[in-house]
């Protein structure tokens, strides 16, 4: 069974540029997450994708977009980067199957800093 | 108002001895789940135990007990026998499954345990 992959690891970028952040989602699943999580902080949800489909959207701005594709990999865009997206982005995947126990799987995340 | 809530920034333990951490949530929601994560310094989440609303007994997961206390809203992680492997940063999460919850995970801001050889 393979487990949640993110690319790159780390990344470094300069105030205004645009990044892309992937995920490869556990085998099985057809549900992917994204968190950011800043230095000192629990994640907070940026939003979900199921079956290539936005499924839910937490507090970010239109800047932040995403993607999933027929293999439900996903990305991750954001735009006019500020220095307060410097964080640690997670991708998590999950079943999809929308019970109270359905758990996050998640990856090792991206280490995105802003110049 | 806060979803989930973790008092404890940091928490020392011995090795072998036991370690309560500390989690209060939020919700009006009367279908929800809570969870704890593990979060080593390689950055990657790992899923510890299980609690949901309707269950009437406590989670256990090997050295991982939940202590749920419904009334008080509280979802107290319990590690037993701590081990220097345990050293991490934990995360008590919330998953409501009312109409129109996002889908999300609503996560504490976390506690760092050390455990003292």
């Amino acid at each position: 069974e393979t487990g949640v992959t993110q690319s790159p690891t780390h990344l470094i970028k300069t105030r205004g540029q645009q990044v892309t952040l992937r995920c490869s989602s556990q085998s099985g699943h057809n549900t992917v997450s994204w968190y950011q999580q800043a230095l000192g902080q629990g994640p907070q949800f940026i939003f979900q994708y199921y079956r290539e489909e936005e499924n839910g959207r937490g507090n970010f701005p239109p800047r932040f977009s995403g993607l999933q594709f027929p293999n439900y990999s996903s990305e991750l865009n954001v735009n006019a980067l500020e220095l307060d997206d410097s964080a640690l982005y997670l991708c998590a995947s999950s079943s999809g199957q929308g019970v109270t126990n359905e758990k996050l799987f998640f990856g090792s995340g991206t280490q995105l800093s802003v110049l | 108002a806060q979803k989930i809530t973790q008092t404890q920034p940091g928490m020392f333990v011995q090795e072998k001895e036991a370690v309560t951490l500390d989690c209060t949530y939020d919700t009006s929601d009367p279908s929800y789940g809570l969870f704890w994560y593990k979060q080593p310094s390689s950055g990657e989440m790992i899923f510890l135990i299980y609690q949901g609303s309707y269950d009437q007994q406590n989670a256990t997961e090997g050295r991982y007990s939940l202590n749920f206390q419904k009334a008080r809203k509280s979802a107290n992680l319990v590690i037993s026998a701590s081990q220097l492997g345990d050293s991490a940063m934990y995360f008590c999460a919330m998953r409501e499954l009312g109409w129109n919850t996002g889908n999300q995970f609503y996560f504490g801001t976390g506690t760092s345990l050390t455990v003292i050889p």
